[in-house]
């Protein structure tokens, strides 16, 4: 079965500085890849995903994500936080070889995000 | 264009009440999902339509919980005999095409969802 471990239920970081949100993911082949963001009672937003090709995948927001299958991750990045990025992150997959199932995502548990002037 | 809506946004009821949380997907959207939001579990998969196919109802916790898709648009999520423990944020998600056989990839939106409280 497949499983997302986000590590860091909670991150801070200064105004400025590099955001980093780790993600892994377990699955016996490589599935699609996603990364949201849900604002105090919001819904989620997607900010980017993989699904083939280029393993560099950029979102929105100035937020990117590299798909690297050696170390089963799928880290979100972004190079200078802004206040207005403080909000909760989820990783998602699906697993592209269930047939007839649908994309039905598999959450990790989600890190929060504070910025901190 | 308008997004996914739900109705209600909030929703307070008695242990044992039955309840109904609705979901209006994008239009034209063929697929449409059901998720649980909970401090406990985190986001959880419940039920997923595509078009005319019988739902994929793995996720669903017990046979307290129904879903239907009327016309292939607007969902109802049904919990019968509710439970203290089924407090939580419900969220409906859609997406615009058919997944593909070998399984998803498109993009999933959401609605805000629907806070439900069973006191």
């Amino acid at each position: 079965a497949q499983s997302v471990t986000q590590l860091g239920s909670h991150v801070s970081v200064s105004e400025g500085a590099l955001v980093l949100l780790r993600c892994n993911y377990s699955s016996s082949v490589p599935p699609y890849l996603f990364w949201y963001v849900q604002y105090p009672n919001q819904g989620l937003q997607l900010l980017l995903k993989y699904t083939t090709g280029a393993t560099l995948v950029k979102g929105i927001n100035g937020f990117e994500a590299e798909f690297k299958k050696s170390e089963t991750s799928f880290h979100l990045t972004k190079p200078s936080a802004h206040m207005s990025d403080a909000a909760e992150y989820f990783c998602a997959v699906s697993d592209p070889l269930i047939y007839n199932q649908g994309g039905k995502l598999i959450f990790g548990q989600g890190t929060e995000l504070s910025v901190k002037p | 264009g308008a997004g996914v809506s739900q109705s209600p946004s909030n929703k307070v009821t008695e242990k044992g009440k039955d309840v109904e949380l609705r979901c209006d997907p994008i239009s034209g959207h063929t697929a449409l999902y059901w998720y649980r939001q909970s401090l406990g579990q985190g986001l959880e998969f419940l039920i997923y339509f595509q078009g005319n196919s019988a739902p994929d109802k793995s996720g669903l916790p017990s046979d307290r919980f129904s879903a239907e898709r009327t016309g292939g648009s607007v969902s109802t999520l049904t919990i019968q005999r509710t439970q203290q423990e089924d407090s939580a944020v419900y969220l409906c998600a859609s997406s615009r095409t058919r997944p593909r056989l070998a399984g998803g990839g498109e993009t999933q939106y959401f609605g805000p969802g629907t806070r439900l409280l069973v006191l």
